[in-house]
This record gives structure tokens, sequence and C-alpha cells, in this order.
């Protein structure tokens, strides 16, 4: 069964703190992506990369960096939180190539204080 | 700017009904529109996706109506059930880019027993 796991479920940080959001995908797909859901604005789409070590910058990068070491892992990283960036964070992965449809992880929720 | 445009934003259905749900996009680039539902607590899931070549899909009880001259799809839910209840994102994409997708604001739906 496809699986996109993602750290935590529930995130609580201070403003100015460096947080980082992890997910791990075992279904061997290139594609992974990192999207961010607001009541009203559906989901927009911060960072994706096509390969290991590849970015590219999404709609709404400002504030936000990723990291792709491995194949199975792309992080998140909110290099220095503010109130504005709390928000429902979500995880997908897809091949490349072959099919359009996005696995999704469950979701973070981050609450920036 | 908002390439793909959902309306509307919540929806109240009768057991039984009829659910439509409707999304205008911009980028005649885009070449394949997929629709996700998104129960609470959980990552979106792909329902169903049309490729432009064609004017309706049917899923089931799930139909994508799809008008190309216009820039507009729809999904049509028949005989709406209190299961369905979810939220539902449509979305567009360009089958060179992978699963990037962009999607619209999201509709509420609420089926009634």
């Amino acid at each position: 069964d496809v699986k996109v796991t993602q750290s935590s479920r529930y995130l609580v940080k201070r403003t100015g703190e460096k947080v980082f959001l992890e997910c791990v995908q075992d279904m061997d797909h290139e594609n992974m992506f990192w999207y961010r859901q607001d009541p009203g604005l559906g989901l927009r789409l911060i960072y994706f990369s096509y390969d290991v070590k590849m970015k590219e910058k999404g709609d709404i990068p400002e504030g936000y960096s990723v990291s792709r070491e491995k194949k199975e892992r792309f992080s998140l990283i909110l290099e220095s939180a503010s109130t504005n960036q709390t928000s429902m964070y979500l995880c997908a992965s897809s091949l490349y190539g072959v099919s359009n449809e996005a696995f999704f992880g469950q979701g973070t929720r981050l609450t920036v204080v | 700017q908002q390439q793909v445009k959902q309306s509307p934003q919540s929806l109240i259905v009768q057991k039984g009904g009829i659910s439509i749900i409707n999304c205008a996009y911009e980028n005649t680039a885009f070449d394949y529109f997929p629709w996700y539902q998104q129960f609470p607590g959980k990552g979106p899931a792909l329902l169903i996706a049309i490729r432009p070549d064609v004017s309706e899909k049917k899923e089931g009880r799930f139909t994508i109506s799809f008008n190309k001259s216009a820039k507009q799809f729809s999904l049509h839910i028949m005989d709406s059930q209190p299961g369905d209840s979810a939220t539902y994102f449509c979305a567009a994409s360009i089958n060179n880019q992978g699963g990037k997708l962009i999607f619209g604001q999201g509709t509420e739906l609420s089926v009634k027993p």
C-alpha cells in the first residue's frame, strides 16, 4: 500500500525558531512536494523536487527551504518561524512521467506562537 | 494569481441529491484535471481525473464534465450520501511537470441525512 508519512501530526513552535518538517515515502517515487493548506486558499505549492539533491520553488517559497538528501525523504525547513506560517503542511509524492497522481501524507498542523 | 478558481466554497445537499462543484482555469497548457477528496484529519486522495481530449468521465456516482472552450470543469456527485461529506479540491497540471498540481480553493460538502 502506498504510504507517505509525515513525522508529526501537530507541532507548536515559538516565533524565530528553526523548524524542520520531515516526510518519508516508501513508493520509490521521484517527485516530492510540500504544500500548505489554508481555509479559502486551497493547497499552495511551496517547494518540489524531481530528484535527489534537486529542488525547485513553487508558488510561495518565501520563508521556507527544503532538503532532499535521499530519494525517500523530503524535508521542509522554516528558517525563522513566524506567526503567518501557522498552517497545515502537506507532503506529497508521485511518479515522474508515468502518472500525475500525487499521494499525500496526513499533514502536519503547525502553530507558531 | 489564482490559476484555478473553484466554487462554491461550501455546499449542503440532501441525501440522494446531486452535488455539483465547479472549477475554471486560465492556463491553456494544463492537460490534466484531477479532483481530490479530503476527509477531516486526512490528506487529500485522488477521486477521479480527466484529460482534455474527452468531455466527460464517469466512475460510479462521480462524473467530471469538461468544457475545453470555456476552460471549465465540474464534479457531479449523483445520489449523494452522508459518507461523501468531505472537502473537495479541483486541480490542474501540465503532464510533463509530473505531480506539480495547482489547486482550487476547495469546497466543503455536507450531505444531510
